[in-house]
């Protein structure tokens, strides 16, 4: 296990249209989540899952997003009609329940809305 | 709300330099406190987190509630410390709060 992967690492795409990213967590880690990092900014939680479970989403996620783990162990995230604003570099991190304190970070997916 | 900050967001300082990074918290509650740090090409990781009380790489970070604080000091500077560094806020151990980050230079 290397650790966190995420897919695509960059993605350019034009306004309006779908997009999918996806992100396979540390096999026994139980806990996902997703964050988003704009230039010169910190990561900002979007969501987070708990095996399958949706268990909390940002008022940043607007209906347009749309984030699903449906066997509690890949998740996938998708952006539909994408806006330039939504140009930003999509962050997965994973850990496990206890000792929730650590996230294992992946490299993160580049998304460019042209 | 909860909110972190970090004052600079660019540090410079000579090898052998102490370092200090400063990070402030606003939480009515008694949260997580965490250092991540990103070297150039690799992913976030942690460096500590205050409830370990422990040194990493020469780093250590001490929570001071009374000033809502938690800045990251090592007294020698090295050039491989050189990287951006993240303090973050959890409670109810889930989501993480990060501040806007201070990139941190070590010249030789």
């Amino acid at each position: 296990d290397t650790g966190v992967s995420q897919d695509p690492r960059h993605k350019i795409t034009k306004r309006g249209q779908n997009v999918t990213f996806r992100c396979d967590p540390i096999s026994e880690h139980n806990r996902l989540y997703w964050y988003r990092q704009t230039l010169g900014q910190g990561p900002e939680f979007l969501t987070y899952f708990q095996n399958e479970a949706q268990l909390e989403k940002s008022r940043l996620l607007s209906d347009r997003f749309s984030a699903e783990r449906p066997k509690g162990s890949f998740s996938t995230l998708e952006i539909q009609r994408t806006e330039q604003g939504d140009s930003a570099m999509y962050l997965c991190a994973s850990s496990t329940t206890t000792g929730a304190y650590e996230q294992y970070f992946g490299p993160g997916t580049r998304l460019t809305v042209t | 709300a909860q909110r972190v900050t970090q004052p600079e967001k660019l540090l410079s300082v000579f090898k052998g330099a102490p370092v200090e990074l400063k990070c402030n918290y606003s939480y009515s509650g008694s949260p997580e406190l965490f250092w991540y740090v990103q070297y150039s090409r690799q992913r976030l990781q942690l460096l500590l987190r205050h409830i370990s009380r422990e040194s990493i790489k020469g780093f250590t970070a001490d929570l001071n509630k009374g000033e809502t604080s938690f800045h990251l000091k090592k007294p020698f500077a090295q050039e491989e410390d050189s990287a951006m560094y993240y303090c973050a806020l959890s409670y109810n151990t889930d989501k993480l709060i990060f501040g806007t980050g201070t990139r941190l230079q070590v010249f030789p």
